[in-house]
């Protein structure tokens, strides 16, 4: 089975610094990693995709993730936060060799960029 | 302008009615998708269809029903015997079911029982 934890509910950081929002995979094969935001009461927006390759993912608005192997773990980064930041934000892992190929999405991290 | 349509935005049902939530995408995908989100718990997968006249119940299909009679079409019924419906709808798509392909959203419907 795969699954993906994304273990903190909220992040707060101030605008201008950088951020990092956390999630972890588990999959039995090779994964497919992904990130998106959701606006309020709006879908979700994709932002990046981890298929293989360099590890370091670069996506929309200059989000950035980190595949980690050994340590299961696909973070999102960006250097410097902007207001307009402020979202949820979820990631979603695929199983190359799994038998379910739908996406499996983790419970979602709200973003806050204080001025 | 290609993208997901879902319509309504808002949906108000009584208690015992079925309602449909339309789902209608111009990408030529294959595979389309219904999530249920709730607050704290991120998006669980209702169905999915890989292609027309096909698809599969996904992790909390009790309740609802959908159908896949034409590509761009897959909407989902909402039906009495689903308990707790109150909750906002996604429908997205993607090029196939499966691989490295990202799935695209629509802006998805409010349900709420009244």
């Amino acid at each position: 089975a795969q699954s993906v934890a994304q273990p903190e509910d909220q992040v707060n950081v101030a605008e201008g610094n950088p951020l990092t929002v956390k999630c972890t995979y588990s999959v039995s094969g090779n994964p497919y990693l992904f990130w998106y935001v959701q606006y309020p009461n709006r879908g979700l927006q994709f932002l990046l995709k981890y298929i293989t390759g360099d590890n370091l993912v670069k996506g929309s608005y200059g989000f950035e993730a980190e595949f980690n192997k050994s340590q299961t773990s696909f973070h999102l980064k960006k250097p410097s936060a902007l207001v307009s930041d402020s979202a949820l934000y979820f990631c979603a892992v695929r199983d190359l060799s799994g038998s379910a190929r739908q996406l499996t999405f983790g419970s979602g991290t709200q973003l806050t960029v204080l001025p | 302008d290609g993208g997901i349509t879902q319509s309504p935005k808002y949906l108000f049902r009584k208690e015992g009615q079925n309602v449909t939530l339309s789902c209608e995408q111009n990408l030529n995908h294959d595979a389309m998708y219904w999530y249920r989100q709730d607050p704290g718990q991120g998006l669980r997968l209702i169905y999915y269809s890989q292609i027309v006249n096909d698809f599969q119940k996904g992790d909390i299909a009790e309740g609802y029903s959908v159908s896949r009679e034409k590509k761009e079409s897959f909407p989902l019924t909402v039906t009495s015997a689903q308990k707790n419906p109150t909750a906002f709808y996604l429908c997205a798509s993607s090029i196939s079911l499966g691989g490295n392909t990202e799935a695209f959203f629509g802006q998805g419907t409010r349900l709420t029982v009244v």
